[in-house]
């Protein structure tokens, strides 16, 4: 079936830093793909997102790209910030899953620590 | 803020004991979505509504249903709690559903079951 594979955290950078969360997919067709964010104590929010290959979604700094050959959708930040830190959801939803586009599949989510 | 509410953030109740969840979607959503997260199994999808009608199904368990009213908030009921039950539940809204639409999601009740 579909799924969704991230790194295990947690990550732990320095204010500043560079980030990259990895994302891979199992998928059959052409999934859209996301990354929600979910700071402590609070529901998750959408953070990007991209419905086709190579599309690059971006938002607050965060970007990634729909790799279809790689089949993945890393995230990266040129520079964090202490207000990042949060735990991060990549997912997706696929017309060929029990469901359709109606759900997405989670990943185990990474947890994010940035120190100053 | 994503619009969407649910009530109550938090609830303690023992085994065996049945609860309801209840949530509201954001102004103009049809859709709303159940989301399980608990420590061992992640981010699961429960079950799915849209306009009053069931859409979609998760690994939705049989003492668990879902509703959705005329006036498009829904409610998840758990019955028959068991300690596993214990986890923090996610409502979500749409308009619709579609490939690139995105889920609102709420704040989320967290369920302890003792």
């Amino acid at each position: 079936g579909n799924s969704v594979t991230q790194m295990e955290g947690p990550v732990t950078l320095s204010e500043e830093a560079f980030l990259t969360i990895n994302c891979t997919y199992t998928a059959t067709g052409y999934p859209s793909l996301f990354w929600y964010v979910q700071y402590p104590g609070e529901g998750l929010q959408l953070l990007l997102k991209a419905t086709k290959a190579d599309d690059k979604g971006s938002n607050k700094g965060f970007e990634a790209t729909y790799r279809k050959e790689t089949t993945s959708f890393h995230l990266e930040k040129g520079s964090v910030q202490v207000s990042d830190s949060a735990v991060y959801f990549c997912a997706l939803k696929s017309p060929h899953e029990s469901g359709g586009y109606n759900k997405l599949i989670f990943g185990a989510g990474t947890r994010l620590a940035v120190h100053p | 803020d994503s619009g969407v509410t649910q009530t109550p953030k938090h609830l303690i109740t023992a085994t065996g004991q049945r609860v309801t969840l209840r949530c509201s979607p954001r102004s103009g959503d049809l859709s709303v979505y159940w989301y399980q997260q608990s420590l061992d199994q992640g981010l699961q999808f429960l079950i799915q509504y849209y306009n009053g009608e069931e859409r979609a199904k998760g690994n939705i368990l049989e003492r668990f249903s879902a509703q959705q009213f005329p006036d498009l908030h829904s409610e998840l009921n758990l019955s028959s709690l068991e300690l596993g039950d214990s986890a923090l539940y996610f409502c979500a809204s749409s308009a619709g559903g579609g490939a690139g639409e995105t889920q609102y999601f709420g704040p989320g009740t967290r369920l302890l079951v003792l």
